[in-house]
């Protein structure tokens, strides 16, 4: 089972609030990324991070943010969300070593901006 | 154009009967290729694993195979069950560049009927 947890499972906050998603995970992985992905739609890679203190944006253009200061942790931020940003967000990391390039992925932050 | 195509888009079968779900990639170089299954509203759980030398992995009722050749990998899922309702997501691992790079298909959704 996968040691990668994302808080909160919901969230439901009115337009112009900041909100941050968090994202853990126990399994000392260095490669972590987050993912948006609407209902029925395919994962688009929105930031990925190599390390502490390496962050990077991903294929799909987000106005959010991310931080890694630790390893384990890497919590996305809206400084000001819109309804534009109702979405899931996955957060994942990466199991290397060997030929493995095994992704574990968290339970999802279901965003809904009113 | 993306570079690992999944077809079909969606497939409806009625329980009990197989499938085969296909995922053509042009990825290269290649280290492996993985299934993952995802749930609504979860996050996505890998399934299989393929190597460059491997042509088929059974894990349970799925069956994975593995054409290098031809960069072609199908999913055959064998007496379907109502939990076997899911999308089915094939990724490509290529470690061959400096930070390795994952590329993802959007996907199959598979509806099992009663």
């Amino acid at each position: 089972e996968a040691d990668i947890y994302q808080t909160p499972r919901y969230l439901v906050i009115g337009t112009g609030k900041k909100i941050t998603l968090e994202c853990s995970q126990t399994m000392g992985h260095d490669k972590m990324y987050w993912y948006q992905q609407d209902p029925g739609m395919e994962l688009h890679l929105i930031h990925y991070s190599y390390g502490v203190n390496s962050t990077e944006k991903g294929d799909l253009s987000s106005e959010s943010t991310v931080s890694r200061i630790r390893t384990e942790h890497f919590p996305l931020t809206l400084e000001s969300a819109r309804p534009s940003h109702t979405s899931q967000y996955l957060c994942a990391s990466l199991k290397t070593g060997g030929n493995t390039g095994e992704l574990f992925f968290g339970e999802g932050s279901r965003l809904t901006v009113l | 154009k993306n570079q690992v195509e999944q077809s079909p888009q969606s497939l409806i079968i009625l329980e009990g009967k197989n499938c085969t779900l296909q995922c053509n990639y042009t990825v290269s170089p290649f280290s492996n290729l993985r299934w993952y299954k995802q749930d609504t509203g979860r996050g996505p759980v890998s399934l299989t694993i393929m190597t460059f030398s491997e042509n088929t992995k059974s894990n349970g009722r799925y069956t994975a195979t593995l054409d290098a050749d031809t960069k072609q990998s199908s999913l055959h899922i064998t007496a379907s069950q109502l939990s076997d309702s899911a999308s089915y997501i094939c990724v490509v691992y290529d470690r061959g560049s400096t930070l390795g790079r994952l590329y993802f298909g959007r996907g199959t959704q598979l509806t099992v009927w009663p």
